[in-house]
């Protein structure tokens, strides 16, 4: 059974830096692109990037290129989003997910989501 | 920027049918944008419903479809249930450089 499970919820100051996790089981982790979407409170979601964990190719939304960084561990088969300086608008509920095929483009096997709550 | 459309809301009630579109802000929807829908109910995360414009992710019920519809998009839910409640969002592939777009999301009430 495919799963992405993420790391618990975090809170956060303004300035601080953060890494949050995917864990990846049941497929080959290294074979699949995994992504990040973002939800901010009582919005709609995001998407904001991609990382192929075969390679560590990257992809980022034009909307969050150099503001977040997408990595991945294939030792661990662990998917990686981080910040190096939080605002307060980065609060949101993150969310990761499995690009299951490179020809139909779409999102499936979600993660459980992260809550990450930037306040002062 | 391209935007993808979606309508903010819609009802339908238990057993009816409902059909809810995706747009572009500029252009038309092809089956090109491999057009999905993500359906999401409070405090959850999404789940896929539809992707390629017409295929039904695994375990989904055949009362949820989607389609091109001139030129949009469409999830039609036939039979309507009460736990069909939920918000429902669209995506298109856009190729390289932004590669997907979400629409707004429909928020569907059953009732």
């Amino acid at each position: 059974e495919v799963q992405l499970v993420q790391s618990g919820a975090e809170v956060k100051k303004p300035g601080e830096s953060l890494k949050i996790s995917c864990k990846g089981s049941g497929y080959s982790f290294t074979s699949y692109w995994i992504g990040w979407v973002r939800q901010m409170p009582g919005k709609g979601l995001e998407w904001m990037g991609i990382i192929y964990p075969g390679d560590s190719d990257t992809r980022y939304s034009p909307s969050f290129q150099g503001q977040v960084t997408i990595s991945a561990d294939k030792s661990i088969s662990t998917a990686y989003l981080q910040w190096s300086s939080l605002k307060a608008s980065d609060t949101a509920m993150y969310y990761c997910v499995m690009i299951p095929s490179p020809t139909t483009h779409y999102f499936d096997y979600w993660g459980q989501g992260t809550l990450v709550t930037v306040s002062s | 920027q391209t935007v993808v459309t979606q309508e903010p809301s819609f009802s339908v009630s238990p057993g009816g049918t409902v059909t809810l579109t995706c747009g572009l802000s500029s252009g038309s929807v092809s089956t090109s944008y491999y057009p999905s829908w993500y359906q999401q109910t409070p405090g959850q995360a999404p789940r896929t419903l539809i992707y390629s414009t017409n295929t039904r992710s695994s375990g989904v019920p055949d009362r949820f479809s989607g389609s091109i519809l001139g030129n949009k998009a469409a999830l039609t839910i036939t039979g309507a249930q009460a736990d069909d409640e939920s918000d429902y969002y669209c995506v298109l592939y856009m190729g390289s450089g932004t590669l997907w777009v979400f629409g707004g999301g429909t928020k569907l009430t059953v009732l």
